[in-house]
């Protein structure tokens, strides 16, 4: 079945660093690929997708690829703020899938320290 | 602005005593769902409403109903919470199946 793989955290960066959380998939279909951001206490916001290869999604200075070849949206950005603390959810909608599922990776929590 | 909205946002409920939550949405999407999630873990689908078909999970325990009277709205009752179903409670929203889903801010539930 469907899967999302997204690196373990949490990550600990200081203020202003370079910010990359991969994210690689296994899909039966072409997915669309997501990232949802939570803030502490606060649901799901949508952040970025991608619907098709080579689409790149951007939000807030966030950026993530969507790479057929390395089945994989890593999202990136370049200077990151304390008010990026949060976790960051992977997800996919396969069209394949009959289900209604979204499939989620496991959250990387996001430290950022001042 | 459109969006999903989900009241309470804090819930306190006694052992065994039934709660309802709720969620409108001014979208206008034919999908929405409901979602448990616990200690920032990737939410868990309970189930979902196409328009007005129903669609359980087949891991949903039976404590957990829903109701969706029209478009706007749609209710999740827990008839009798147990401690285990303390928990963020999320709802969404989607235009077609497989689509993007769109959340509100979710109900963090507490059972004493």
């Amino acid at each position: 079945g469907d899967s999302v793989t997204q690196m373990e955290g949490p990550v600990t960066l200081s203020e202003e660093a370079f910010l990359t959380i991969n994210c690689t998939y296994t899909a039966t279909g072409y997915p669309s690929l997501f990232w949802y951001v939570q803030y502490p206490g606060e649901g799901l916001q949508l952040l970025l997708k991608a619907t098709k290869a080579d689409d790149k999604g951007s939000n807030k200075g966030f950026e993530a690829t969507y790479r057929k070849e390395t089945t994989s949206f890593h999202l990136e950005k370049g200077s990151v703020q304390v008010s990026d603390s949060a976790v960051y959810f992977c997800a996919l909608s396969d069209p394949m899938d009959s289900n209604y599922q979204l499939i989620w990776g496991a959250g990387t929590k996001l430290i950022i320290k001042p | 602005d459109a969006m999903v909205i989900q009241n309470p946002r804090y819930q306190v409920t006694q052992f065994g005593k039934p709660v309802t939550l709720s969620c409108s949405q001014t979208l206008n999407h034919n999908v929405m769902y409901w979602y448990q999630q616990k200690s920032s873990q990737a939410p868990k689908l309970l189930f979902h409403y196409y328009d007005k078909d129903f669609n359980n999970e087949a891991d949903t325990p039976d404590n957990f109903q829903s109701r969706r009277p029209n478009t706007s709205f749609c209710f999740l009752d827990i008839r009798s919470p147990g401690l285990g179903d303390a928990a963020m409670y999320l709802c969404a929203t989607s235009k077609r199946a497989q689509e993007t889903q769109y959340f509100g801010p979710g109900t963090r539930l507490l059972v004493l």
